[in-house]
């Protein structure tokens, strides 16, 4: 079974550009969360998305946001980047069901902003 | 409250030894408690989980230790070995949001040959 599948695996953007990543579960899973991975901050969670709806959101501004597609696939995106904006954007996939605490992650998008 | 605060920040251990990983947190509505393993380049892939009904947890060579009282959590690595060399992490949820972990700061353990 192919794991969670992140593109692009690297990204640089510009100062108030917006970026755009995506990611593909696992084959069954239909719950994606987005997490934000920083050497200063570490792990932060973004959201949580179910069946095309968001179920749950941490402490980011709007500027960050996400969808998720009826294939259960799932985008997030950053606009007007700044730089504190750099960092890994993990996606982590699971079942919504018995374990579906279980969270599988991808390998990330390196994100840079200069 | 949200806080999962992890000791130490890095950890040397010699191979066959035991390593040590602790984790305390504030939010009593924290039911969930998971540990997840990262190495260079990769993601975080989970280890091993634990629910505050019992006080211990052993899969292999890891096992977690929890303490509901103290509101402490702790990874012991038996025997380690160098491919155990990676980033830990310990994180904890909520039935309101089981999939929105707080992780702690992580541990970066090297095992030394």
């Amino acid at each position: 079974k192919a794991g969670v599948t992140q593109t692009p695996r690297y990204l640089i953007k510009t100062r108030g550009q917006q970026v755009t990543l995506s990611c593909s579960p696992i084959s069954g899973h239909r719950s994606v969360s987005w997490y934000q991975q920083t050497p200063g901050q570490g792990l932060q969670f973004l959201f949580e998305y179910f069946s095309e709806t968001q179920r749950n959101k941490g402490n980011f501004p709007g500027r960050f946001s996400g969808r998720q597609f009826s294939n259960s696939r799932s985008e997030m995106n950053v606009s007007t980047l700044e730089l504190g904006d750099s960092a890994l954007y993990l996606c982590a996939s699971s079942l919504d069901s018995h374990g579906g605490e279980k969270l599988f992650f991808g390998s990330g998008t390196q994100l840079s902003v200069l | 409250q949200q806080q999962v605060k992890q000791s130490p920040q890095s950890l040397i251990v010699q191979k066959g030894g035991i390593s040590i990983i602790n984790c305390a947190y504030e939010n009593t509505a924290f039911d969930y408690f998971p540990w997840y393993q990262q190495f260079p380049g990769k993601g975080p892939a989970l280890l091993i989980a634990i629910r505050p009904d019992v006080s211990e947890k052993k899969e292999g060579r890891f096992t977690i230790s929890f303490n509901k009282s103290a509101k402490q959590f702790s990874l012991h690595i038996m025997d380690s070995q160098p491919g155990d060399s990676a980033t830990y992490f310990c994180a904890a949820s909520s039935d309101t949001g089981r999939r929105a972990l707080t992780f702690g700061s992580g541990t970066r353990l090297q095992v030394q040959p």
